[in-house]
């Protein structure tokens, strides 16, 4: 159990166009999950905290405007990179807690399981 | 605030050779510790976890113990395979606050046969 998906895998994309990335949770419910950049050969880097049902809390940092995150249902989370430019490519992670039955009160104990990435290229 | 220094890669060895890769931490609180692996072109993995000081936790053959009074929790295999070529990232998430992870650089493990 616990497997979390996101589509697309990969996905390049013209400078300008918008581009929206899915994050699931394809066995439990999420209320929390997060979104994560990765450049080559370094950690990642926290990038929001998607909640269910209410605004994403950004890090110090990131464009609310520019990454858009909605998180319209216990399972389902989108990162919408807003006009694209080639700094934007990247790889994105995203990662959720699962929620203990009707609790969404999470732990330092909670485990993170994250999706497969998704490797963004804009030209 | 919390961080999580790990040693720096890549680490290369032979098939069969013994692995450490050191993993020390600054945390307020009790926090968990974790190790996930990501192999080339995916997301991160569970490795092993340990929530407690002095527990260890185990998976695949690889094995870290937190230690609290060095606050450390390296990342052992007695005998590594070429499969395990990946990069390994210890995190810790801590008890005092956010429960968010905090992730260490990561450590690049490639394992010749």
């Amino acid at each position: 159990g616990a497997v979390v998906s996101q589509h697309p895998s990969r996905v390049i994309c013209k400078s300008g166009t918008s581009v929206k990335i899915e994050c699931r949770s394809l066995d439990f419910q999420a209320t929390t999950m997060f979104w994560y950049r990765q450049f080559p050969k370094q950690s990642l880097m926290l990038m929001a905290t998607s909640n269910e049902g209410s605004k994403a809390t950004y890090e110090q940092g990131v464009e609310k405007d520019k990454f858009l995150i909605n998180h319209a249902s216990l399972t389902l989370s989108t990162l919408t990179v807003t006009s694209a430019h080639p700094e934007d490519s990247s790889f994105y992670i995203c990662s959720a807690t699962r929620d203990r039955g009707d609790s969404k009160i999470h732990s330092s104990t909670d485990t993170q399981y994250f999706g497969p990435g998704t490797r963004l290229t804009v030209l | 605030g919390n961080s999580v220094t790990q040693m720096e890669g890549p680490v290369t060895l032979s098939e069969e050779a013994f692995l450490t890769i050191n993993c020390t931490y600054t945390a307020t609180g009790y926090p968990s510790l974790f190790w996930y692996v990501q192999y080339p072109g995916e997301g991160l993995q569970l490795l092993l976890k340990a929530t407690k000081a002095d527990d260890k936790g185990s998976n695949k053959g690889f094995e870290a113990t937190y230690r609290k009074e060095t606050t450390s929790f390296h990342l052992e295999k007695g005998s590594v395979q070429v499969s395990d070529s990946a990069v390994y990232f210890c995190a810790l998430s801590s008890s005092g606050g956010s429960y968010i992870p905090t992730f260490g650089r990561g450590t690049s493990l490639i394992v010749h046969p």
